[in-house]
């Protein structure tokens, strides 16, 4: 079964400074991982999705990376601004490429970029 | 990519009672998810919905607690039976894609927040 984790809960930075969200997984076996945003009380905004092929993939002033032999996904967010501040959640499809593959999510990582 | 939409946004329900949950997109897709979110936890998974098929609930949820229907590629309803506080949640509607410019990208709709009291 996959598992997924993010450490830590919680993240405050000045605006500014770059942001590096981090989420593990057990099953190195990963078809993709999908990087999504939340503001509070709000449904899950799409913002990066890497295949299993990909080590990386970038939007605007975001990258997340893909280590598949170390379990980790790694989101960098670069120059933050107050607006970047939600809750952050990484989620992988469990079983993998099945035809009812689910998502299964990360607890998320709450970040809060002070002005 | 996938617009979808929710109705209700929110509603407050008084215990016992009944909420159905609409989704739309505004593309045909096979598979819908929905998806509860708890006050201050991540998403869990209540079921799959397939066009012309029964839904498939996960480990923990059954269908007379969350009876869904699939009427068309385009639509699903979620209903929340005799509501008790713990059913306070937000609950997702899901698409997923695929195709050569979003390969198996999943998207969400805003959801929606259910207060029960």
């Amino acid at each position: 079964k996959q598992e997924v984790t993010q450490i830590p809960a919680a993240l405050s930075v000045p605006e500014g400074e770059n942001l590096v969200l981090n989420c593990s997984f057990t099953d190195s076996a990963i078809y993709n991982l999908q990087w999504f945003r939340q503001d509070p009380g709000k449904g899950l905004t799409s913002l990066l999705l890497i295949q299993s092929s990909q080590r990386e993939q970038t939007s605007g002033r975001l990258n997340a990376s893909l280590d598949k032999s170390s379990g980790r996904s790694t989101l960098y967010i670069a120059a933050s601004q107050p607006g970047d501040s939600a809750t952050y959640l990484c989620a992988a499809p469990f079983p993998l490429k099945a035809a009812g593959n689910k998502l299964t999510f990360g607890g998320g990582t709450r970040v809060l970029v002070k002005p | 990519s996938a617009v979808i939409s929710q109705k209700p946004s929110r509603d407050i329900c008084q215990r016992g009672t009944s909420l159905t949950i609409q989704c739309q997109v505004d593309s045909q897709v096979t598979m819908m998810f929905w998806y509860r979110q708890q006050p201050g936890q991540s998403l869990t998974l209540i079921a799959t919905a397939n066009q012309g098929s029964e839904a498939t609930y996960e480990s923990g949820f059954v269908i007379d607690k969350f009876p869904i229907s699939r009427p068309n590629l385009t639509f699903s309803t979620l209903t929340v039976s005799n509501m008790s506080p713990e059913d306070s949640s937000i609950y997702l509607c899901s698409v997923r894609t695929s195709g050569a410019q979003s390969t198996d990208t999943q998207y969400f709709g805003p959801g929606t927040r259910l207060t029960v009291l």
